[in-house]
């Protein structure tokens, strides 16, 4: 199985500051990676899929880079709504796996 | 607008079943493959299963294999999965998914069906 790992798992923030997340794959996974947030009580929303592709109707702000084993998720200016958990999936081969999270929380 | 709403969570003893459903609208259900993901506090998201879009393909986590069942009844609009000999470590929120393909991410997801497995 590919292992994920995200860095790192807790990070605290301003709003206006820019966040970055890491996420780094145990063996190649092309682009084959998606984001999510996801809140409290509430199911995954996707943000970025295939790297760096943003879902429909997910703020600009958000945007996702890399490929191989090295993927970041990048908030360009954290915004009060961003306080959240936030997973990598990689979906190049099965089983499907995610990254154990990264929380962003309000510094 | 996509919905998908779970149910059939409930507190089962070890080596007992559970079947849940997962009723999807606001899409043409048959058009796509679709997913079991499950969050633990401690393990974090785990993809569990998935199937295609006439149900003749389906994929397992190991864990879960020989186990669990995953189908669908694309009349009902519905997405099933049965759960056999469980154990304390299928405890989990149970999340059903919509999938874009046959091995991809999932674009929509629902409000999950709490299964805890204890005596």
């Amino acid at each position: 199985d590919i292992q994920m790992t995200q860095s790192p798992s807790t990070l605290s923030a301003s709003v206006g500051d820019r966040v970055t997340i890491t996420c780094r794959a145990s063996q190649t996974t092309g682009a084959w990676l998606a984001w999510y947030q996801q809140k409290p009580g509430r199911a995954p929303r996707l943000l970025i899929y295939k790297a760096s592709n943003l879902e429909s109707g997910v703020p600009s702000r958000f945007s996702g880079s890399g490929s191989g084993t090295e993927f970041t998720l990048t908030i360009s200016s954290l915004q009060s709504d961003d306080f959240a958990t936030y997973y990598c999936q990689q979906y190049s081969s099965f089983p499907l796996t995610f990254g154990g999270g990264t929380k962003v929380e309000l510094k | 607008e996509v919905q998908l709403v779970e149910s059939g969570g409930d507190l089962v003893q070890p080596g007992g079943s559970l079947r849940l459903s997962c009723a999807a609208s606001g899409f043409t259900f048959s058009n796509y493959w679709m997913t079991w993901v499950r969050q633990t506090p401690g393990k974090g998201l785990e993809w569990v299963a998935n199937i295609g879009q006439d149900g003749g393909e389906e994929n397992y986590v190991d864990s879960v294999k020989g186990r669990f069942t995953i189908s669908r009844d694309n009349a009902k609009n519905s997405l099933y999965l049965q759960m056999n000999s469980l154990r304390a470590e299928d405890t989990a929120v149970y999340y059903c998914a919509r999938s874009t393909g046959w091995r991809t991410y999932s674009d929509y997801w629902g409000q999950g069906t709490q299964v805890t497995v204890s005596s």
